[in-house]
């Protein structure tokens, strides 16, 4: 099974920079998925990470390190609009089952 | 092109009723998932199929929930009968096969009273 664990919520400044953290426990690993989830909405994804290292999109990146089941997601120049839950999801070795975190909740203030 | 489309988007019934969710996912994903997200929780799965086979539903209450996928294209999930624990959003997702990203629905907002 999977144990994945992240802050519940993190509060920054419109322009600056947040660092979400995941730790995670699995049997067998195949993947590590960030989503953004607004209120009321549908989870969207954002980032894969599969080997180590840094994957940068835009404002977004997202790190993983396999050996210290470990994975960041780092968003920059924070927006109003970043305001939302991000969940941390692993997937399983051998089938396409994602587990998710209970989410981090990022309020962005002015 | 059109995203996963679900219905209803708000349901309100009383305990011991039964209820039904309806998901037709985006044209030509082979895979589809039904996930139930409860308040300050991520999605958790309750089933998926590959077509119109259920290849997991280890996670699906089977004394009470149901799925079907007849056609392999849109699904239903229902419950019968509902207890107030089932309140929670119920998600449909699908994904191209093999693809990494799963594309997610709208939701139905469930709450059993």
């Amino acid at each position: 099974g999977q144990n994945i664990d992240q802050p519940t919520e993190m509060t920054a400044t419109e322009g600056a920079i947040v660092q979400i953290n995941c730790t995670y426990q699995t049997s067998g690993f195949n993947g590590l998925f960030w989503y953004q989830q607004h209120a009321g909405e549908a989870p969207t994804f954002l980032s894969y990470n599969v080997l180590d290292g840094l994957e940068e999109k835009g404002r977004f990146s997202s790190f993983l390190s396999r050996s210290k089941g470990y994975s960041y997601l780092l968003l920059k120049e924070l927006q109003m609009k970043d305001s939302a839950s991000y969940l941390c999801a692993v997937r399983s070795r051998g089938d396409y089952k994602l587990s998710f975190g209970a989410g981090t909740t990022v309020t962005v203030r002015a | 092109e059109a995203g996963v489309v679900q219905s209803p988007r708000y349901k309100i019934i009383e305990k011991k009723q039964p209820v039904a969710f309806w998901c037709n996912p985006i044209s030509g994903h082979n895979t589809l998932y039904w996930y139930r997200q409860n308040l300050g929780q991520g999605p958790e799965l309750l089933i998926r199929y590959e077509n119109e086979e259920a290849v997991d539903d280890s996670q699906l209450p089977k004394d009470r929930f149901s799925a079907e996928r007849l056609k392999g294209v849109d699904s239903t999930l229902k419950i019968q009968p509902a207890e107030l624990g089932d309140s929670a959003v119920y998600l449909c997702a699908s994904s191209p096969r093999g693809y990494n990203e799963q594309f997610f629905g709208p939701g139905t907002r469930l709450t059993v009273l």
